[in-house]
């Protein structure tokens, strides 16, 4: 069955970086766009970031363009993103979700993980 | 910008049938897919709907989506109501530009 499991979340402080981790396994990874999505604490869901099933396009949303990078390696079936110059309001549960169909993008997401909490505090 | 409302909360009894609106703002919210996302407290959400009315497995048929162009909304109806179901449930829209969710709505079942 589809996997999906989020790692490298902890306390950090404003202006560090963090590389956040999703080891996929259950479906062929490189076939799937993925998805990074966050939850404030008592907040509800944000859409992140996004990469195309072959690594080529990715898109952000606003609030990170520019800090966050999302990469893929599928020859280890895993979702990275790399977030750099953190602020306090990237505070957050960062879950990793798979887009339904295969090859295509459609900004919706069929699976999640079950998340890994980021802390941006001095 | 693209905006969707959600009641923020409904409740109703074991055995029943609710129903849960998500409205656009503006635009036709059949133009693309609406998806519903089930988080139950502590847990990270999970997908009950996607692509308006197709069902994760695992997910039972007591769940079901719907769109109503005249409304320009979406609904969950959840039939047969059992206290698992107790949860937040979040829509979900992309208008071509923006990803968007609801802001969720917190289904009681008592």
């Amino acid at each position: 069955q589809v996997q999906l499991v989020e790692s490298g979340g902890g306390v950090v402080q404003p202006g560090r970086s963090l590389r956040l981790s999703c080891a996929a396994s259950g479906f062929t990874f490189s076939s799937y766009a993925m998805h990074w999505v966050r939850q404030a604490p008592g907040k509800g869901l944000e859409w992140v970031a996004v990469i195309s099933h072959d690594g080529r396009n990715k898109y952000y949303t606003y609030s990170v363009e520019g800090r966050f990078t999302i990469s893929r390696d599928s020859s280890k079936n895993t979702l990275y993103l790399q977030m750099n110059s953190l602020r306090a309001e990237d505070t957050a549960m960062y879950y990793c979700a798979r887009d339904p169909e295969p090859d295509q993008l459609l900004y919706c997401f069929d699976y999640w993980g079950q998340g890994t909490l980021v802390t941006v505090s001095s | 910008n693209f905006m969707l409302t959600q009641p923020h909360s409904v409740s109703e009894s074991p055995g029943k049938t609710v129903t849960i609106s998500c409205t656009g703002s503006s635009g036709s919210i059949a133009s693309n897919y609406v998806q519903w996302y089930q988080q139950r407290p502590g847990s990270a959400p999970t997908t009950v709907i996607y692509e308006d009315i197709q069902r994760p497995s695992g997910v039972p048929d007591r769940f079901s989506g719907s769109i109503d162009r005249s409304s320009n909304s979406a609904s969950l109806t959840i039939s047969g109501l059992k206290t698992e179901d107790e949860a937040d449930y979040y829509c979900q829209f992309y208008d071509g530009s923006n990803v968007v969710f609801g802001g969720g709505t917190k289904l009681t079942v008592l």
